[in-house]
């Protein structure tokens, strides 16, 4: 069974639409996170969300914005696309007594 | 001064080699200390994690963690082929609970 989930794998969209990526985990982790990796596979946060709080919300566009319907999903949600948002985005969880972090497989999105 | 520093390579060793990864960094903040692999178009899969400077051996993996140095190292015995892939340092510090990552090291290792 996948640890953790993303869908879609794959998004190219044209600037300026609205877009979501959502993301699952049946590890039971009570904290959610969202990274961006860019085309130099710099991996850095955007998010991190624990029971329905969000903890961490680092230097991102508003047009950023997480969403968690509850403990087991995260769900990125971005409006008025640019071409400079193309990245791969992944999901990840951990246990907050914990700091090990498990990774989704990632969301390779392109803007056009 | 980046937080982290971490050589980009690409390292090409032979199969069977000693392979030696290596991160510094300099926020005294960090505390707990974790290697990931990263497989081109994957998600990084979590490989040895630690909180205390010494090492910590699992198989052919052992981390090594110097925290008066600031530097953290990861040590693959007996390299395989499949051992090809991006290997990113992180940290976490006790205030957040975000990692910050190093830039990643390109491993290949030839058959």
């Amino acid at each position: 069974d996948t640890a953790v989930s993303q869908t879609p794998k794959y998004l190219v969209t044209q600037m300026g639409n609205d877009k979501s990526i959502k993301c699952e985990q049946n590890l039971g982790h009570d904290t959610m996170y969202w990274y961006k990796q860019d085309s130099k596979k710099f991996l850095k946060i955007m998010f991190s969300y624990n029971n329905k709080e969000l903890i961490i919300n680092e230097t991102v566009p508003n047009r950023f914005s997480p969403k968690s319907p509850d403990k087991a999903h995260l769900n990125l949600h971005i409006n008025s696309l640019e071409l400079g948002d193309s990245a791969v985005y992944f999901c990840a969880s951990s246990q907050l007594a914990k700091d090990e972090q498990y990774f989704g497989p990632g969301t390779r999105l392109t803007v056009t | 001064q980046k937080e982290v520093e971490q050589d980009p390579g690409p390292l090409s060793v032979p199969e069977g080699a000693i392979v030696s990864l290596n991160c510094t960094y300099s926020n005294s903040a960090f505390q707990y200390f974790m290697w990931y692999r990263q497989y081109s178009r994957k998600g990084p899969e979590l490989l040895m994690y630690t909180y205390s400077s010494g090492n910590k051996e699992d198989g052919r993996f052992t981390a090594q963690v110097d925290k008066s140095s600031k530097y953290i190292s990861l040590f693959i015995r007996d390299s395989q082929p499949s051992d090809s892939a991006t290997y990113l340092c992180a940290f976490m510090d006790t205030g957040r609970r975000a990692l910050t990552f190093g830039s990643g090291t390109r491993l290949q290792v030839q058959p």
